[in-house]
C-alpha cells in the first residue's frame, strides 16, 4: 500500500514567522495530492487539490506546490498568525481493487505569540 | 460548518457492547466514507457508501459494519466492543462515486467513541 510521510510531526514557528512542511509519496502511479487543514476540536477541512507536476496552489497565506517526478509536496505559510495553529494533512489515491485517500500522520504547527 | 452531521458527539460505552454512528452527508453528496481516528494515529480508512452500495473498503474489523440507507444518511455498526476501538470515528461525503481523484471529502464533527 501507499507510504505517505509528513514532516516534521511537529513545528512551533513565532507569529509572524513564514514557515513550511513536507509531504513525501513514492512518485510511480501518481494520481493527486490533497492537503487538507485540521484545527483542534474541529474536523479536516480541504485546502487544496493538486495534480499536475509543478502544480502551485495558493489560498491567502498559505501556499503549496508539487513535484512528482521526486515525490513531494510542499505546504507554505507566510507570516504565520495564531489562527494557522492547526494539524496539517496530506492525502493521496491509492487504487487497488478498492479506491480509497492513503493520509500522512499530519504535521502539527503551532504558533507562539 | 461543512454540512455533514454525525451524532452523538460522545458515547461512552462498556466493553462487549454495541453501538451505532450515524452520519448525514451533505446535501447533494452520494458518497459517505467512514474514519477512525485512534490516539497517535493518522486518519485510518474503514468503508465508503455510494448511493446505498459499499464501494471501497478499508481496514475495517469485521466486528463493524456499515449501511447507507435511501435517504443517504449512513450508519456505522460496532460491536462486540474491546477497549482498543476508543477513538475518534468521523463520517465524510463528496460528490464523486470515489474514482474521480481530486473528489474532495467533506469531513463531519466526528464522534469520540470511549469503551471504558
Amino acid at each position: 500500500i501507499l507510504n505517505v510521510e509528513q514532516s516534521p510531526q511537529s513545528l512551533h514557528v513565532q507569529e509572524g514567522d513564514s514557515t513550511n512542511f513536507t509531504c513525501s509519496f513514492p512518485s510511480s502511479n501518481f494520481y493527486a495530492l490533497h492537503w487538507y487543514r485540521w484545527e483542534t476540536a474541529k474536523s479536516p477541512e480541504a485546502l487544496f487539490v493538486m495534480t499536475l507536476n509543478g502544480d502551485e496552489k495558493k489560498k491567502g497565506r498559505i501556499s503549496a506546490t508539487l513535484n512528482t517526478k521526486e515525490g513531494y509536496s510542499y505546504l507554505y505559510i507566510k507570516g504565520s498568525q495564531p489562527e494557522d495553529s492547526a494539524t496539517y494533512l496530506c492525502a493521496l489515491p491509492y487504487m487497488d481493487s478498492n479506491y480509497q485517500l492513503i493520509w500522512g500522520a499530519g504535521t502539527k504547527l503551532i504558533i507562539k505569540p | 460548518d461543512s454540512g455533514v452531521t454525525q451524532t452523538p458527539k460522545h458515547l461512552i460505552t462498556a466493553t462487549g457492547q454495541r453501538v451505532t454512528l450515524r452520519c448525514s452527508p451533505r446535501s447533494g453528496d452520494l458518497s459517505v466514507y467512514w474514519y477512525q481516528q485512534s490516539l497517535d494515529q493518522g486518519l485510518q480508512f474503514l468503508i465508503q457508501y455510494y448511493n446505498g452500495e459499499e464501494r471501497a473498503k478499508g481496514n475495517i474489523l469485521e466486528r463493524f459494519s456499515a449501511q447507507q440507507f435511501p435517504d443517504l444518511h449512513s450508519e456505522l455498526n460496532l460491536s462486540s466492543l474491546e477497549l482498543g476501538d476508543s477513538a475518534l470515528y468521523f463520517c465524510a461525503s463528496s460528490v464523486a462515486q470515489g474514482l474521480d481523484v481530486t473528489d474532495t471529502q467533506y469531513f463531519g464533527p466526528g464522534t469520540r467513541l470511549t469503551v471504558l
